[in-house]
């Protein structure tokens, strides 16, 4: 029944290490997002997929590429990490409001990132 | 360009006691409006929301307002809970842009 999931829910690695954030959504939304969110809770869009296509791209360094082979799946890599890089990471998906306009969106429950 | 302000937190509240969280919004358009809420250590979940103007969202004795005149969207509850200690959220969404806005969240203790 979940929505959104992702995976691993908690992540510990040493800097300058490769990872990957596995997110999936079976709500057959067109439009895949990632967040990231700091110790002061204060959430900033990283990416926005919809249909496969990049269609979001914020300030995020180029050791972040999100990648989604269909578009039930939006997934994270991030190279060389850093300490910098900590935080919870959420995935979330959208659906436009019918009739309205605006999107509202479904999160998944986080990965929370720890750089050693 | 949009965006939503928020009252800073965190806001500590007695149990019973009633409850306001500002929200304000600047838009080009005509968004809609959403109060997600965050609970210790999970994602955020949609609390509520309003569409347009006038609207009122409701859900689990909260209420907010969607206040074209005054773009706000202020967040009440009569009688608060413990289990209500979290993070709230504000955020608008225009029907021609994908990305929803959030404000900066407050959180919320409720003391027993």
């Amino acid at each position: 029944d979940t929505a959104v999931s992702q995976t691993p829910k908690y992540l510990v690695t040493q800097m300058g290490n490769d990872k990957s954030i596995k997110c999936e959504q079976n709500l057959g939304h067109d439009t895949m997002y990632w967040y990231k969110q700091d110790s002061k809770k204060f959430l900033k869009i990283m990416f926005s997929y919809n249909n496969k296509e990049l269609i979001i791209n914020e300030t995020v360094p180029n050791r972040f590429s999100p990648k989604s082979p269909d578009k039930a799946h939006l997934n994270l890599h991030i190279n060389s990490l850093e300490l910098g890089d900590s935080a919870v990471y959420f995935c979330a998906s959208s659906q436009l409001l019918s009739g309205t306009g605006g999107y509202e969106q479904y999160f998944g429950p986080g990965t929370r990132l720890t750089v050693t | 360009g949009n965006s939503v302000t928020q009252m800073e937190g965190p806001v500590t509240l007695s149990e019973e006691a009633f409850l306001t969280i500002n929200c304000t919004y600047t838009a080009t358009g005509y968004p809609s409006l959403f109060w997600y809420v965050q609970y210790p250590g999970e994602g955020l979940q949609l609390l509520l929301k309003a569409t347009k103007a006038d609207d009122k969202g409701s859900n689990k004795g909260f209420e907010a307002t969607y206040r074209k005149e005054t773009t706000s969207f202020h967040l009440e509850k009569g009688s608060v809970q413990v289990s209500d200690s979290a993070v709230y959220f504000c955020a608008l969404s225009e029907n021609r842009d994908d990305k929803i806005i959030f404000g900066k969240g407050t959180r919320l203790h409720i003391l027993p």
